[in-house]
């Protein structure tokens, strides 16, 4: 099994500037089968990037994903007061497909 | 709109079982693969399930192999969570969560990635 640690656990940051979350697989990741996720409290989980770097239908271009082998990154460029919340990693290339622990993204 | 809301969740003791279902709408819930996916108190993600379109392949996590059953019933839109045996470890908030593959035209890929998630339905194992 692939295991994912994300770091920071916790990131505060202020509105407007750039949040950098890391995913660190244990093993090399298959192909480009990677994906990050959004959780803001109480809500569901909300796809954001999948294969590495392609967004999903309705991210804003603010969200972008990069990375190879066992080193990725969720980066938003500048911060708007709706995307504190909860960033999830997902790794799909090797079964069991497996989650990161999630980095928090808090306002300073 | 396009949504998935699970319910069944509860308080129950430790041996004990439990149902949970999801239902899909605003989209074509039968061409889809689903799954259940868990959060513990605190801790991260954990996928648990897996049925494809049709049914006709299941999978789970080793954690719940034995234990837990999924199904769907198309003609009702709906996913569902049978859960024996339960243990304490097993509390968490289920969600169930559509993967991104659509079937069409006799194709039906599996990408395991979701792109629609329930907000979940709470189970709670404790004597």
């Amino acid at each position: 099994e692939i295991v994912l640690t994300q770091s920071p656990g916790t990131l505060s940051l202020s509105p407007g500037e750039r949040a950098t979350v890391s995913c660190r697989a244990s093993q090399s990741v298959s192909s480009t089968y990677l994906g990050w996720y959004q959780q803001r409290p109480g809500q569901a989980p909300r796809l954001l990037i999948y294969g590495i770097s392609t967004r999903a239908t309705g991210i804003p271009d603010r969200f972008s994903g990069s990375g190879s082998g066992t080193d990725f990154t969720l980066t938003i460029s500048r911060l708007e007061p709706e995307d504190f919340a909860l960033y999830y990693c997902q790794q799909y290339g090797s079964p069991p497909l497996t989650f990161g622990g999630g980095t928090k993204v808090e306002i300073k | 709109e396009v949504q998935l809301v699970e319910s069944g969740g509860g308080l129950v003791q430790p041996g004990g079982s439990l149902r949970l279902s999801c239902v899909g709408s605003g989209f074509t819930f039968s061409r889809y693969p689903m799954n259940w996916v868990r959060q513990a108190p605190g801790k991260g993600l954990e996928w648990v399930s897996y049925i494809s379109s049709g049914g006709s392949t299941i999978y789970y996590a080793d954690s719940v192999k034995g234990r837990f059953t999924i199904s769907r019933d198309d003609a009702k839109n709906s996913l569902y969570l049978q859960m024996d045996s339960l243990r304490d470890e097993d509390t968490a908030v289920y969600h169930c969560a559509r993967d991104r593959g659509y079937c069409s035209s006799g194709s039906c890929p599996t990408y395991w990635y979701f792109d629609l998630w329930g907000r979940g339905t709470l189970v709670t194992v404790s004597s």
